[in-house]
């Protein structure tokens, strides 16, 4: 039962331009978000995070949005840089709870020159 | 300073063997992780350890698998009998509480042949 859905598996976007990425979630009860990235053959790294007292964190070019009566949230990075090609993770929990976060099956980001 | 650590980085090994994957965490973190992502597939949850309570180990898929944790540090991953359908990259991280961000290692990869 996928309680955190990336529905789109691949995303690819020029150098320079913004890239969004999405997560949908059906647990009303998750009120912890964060963004993992991941490089091949490394684990996933933290990037950013949001509690539900918020709908919008920033972090220089990245920006998570949380829009609770949708369910729903995004990754912003503006400008996307080569760098930034990575695999992207959106995961949730009940924050009382902490741990036992669910993972959405990520979405592969190409940044092109 | 060091990151968590995970040994080995790639085992294969034949079908019905048992197999111990090892993970050392940050110094000084008392909640450990143990995820596992199978292809094409998101972090699915296996097992938590805090500090010295009893470890949630709701995930865990079957009784083939088990994990410790001594002295509040290193853990192992003791899958029995593997199956091919145990094939896969598992992921340990840590954290220094269990409302932190989570810090993976670079995972296992588990081949069963």
């Amino acid at each position: 039962d996928q309680q955190v859905k990336q529905n789109s598996p691949s995303l690819s976007v020029q150098e320079g331009r913004i890239s969004i990425l999405n997560c949908d979630y059906t647990n009303s009860m998750f009120d912890y978000f964060l963004w993992y990235k991941k490089y091949p053959a490394e684990g996933p790294t933290f990037l950013i995070s949001i509690s539900s007292i918020k709908d919008k964190n920033e972090d220089g070019r990245f920006t998570v949005f949380l829009n609770k009566s949708a369910k729903h949230l995004s990754l912003h990075i503006v400008p996307s840089q080569p760098g930034d090609s990575a695999v992207y993770f959106c995961a949730a929990s009940p924050r009382n709870s902490g741990y036992a976060l669910n993972f959405g099956k990520g979405t592969s980001l190409l940044v092109t020159p | 300073g060091a990151g968590v650590s995970q040994s080995p980085s790639n085992k294969v090994t034949e079908k019905g063997k048992d197999v111990e994957l090892r993970c050392d965490p940050i110094s000084g973190h008392t909640a450990l992780y143990w995820y596992r992502q199978s292809l094409g597939q998101g972090l699915e949850f296996l097992i938590y350890f805090q500090g010295n309570s009893a470890p949630d180990k709701s995930g865990l898929p079957s009784d083939r698998f088990s994990a410790e944790r001594t002295g509040g540090s290193v853990s192992t991953l003791t899958i029995q009998r593997t199956q091919q359908e145990d094939s896969a990259v598992y992921l340990c991280a840590s954290s220094g509480t269990h409302q932190s961000p989570l810090h993976f290692g670079n995972g296992t990869r588990l081949t069963v042949t």
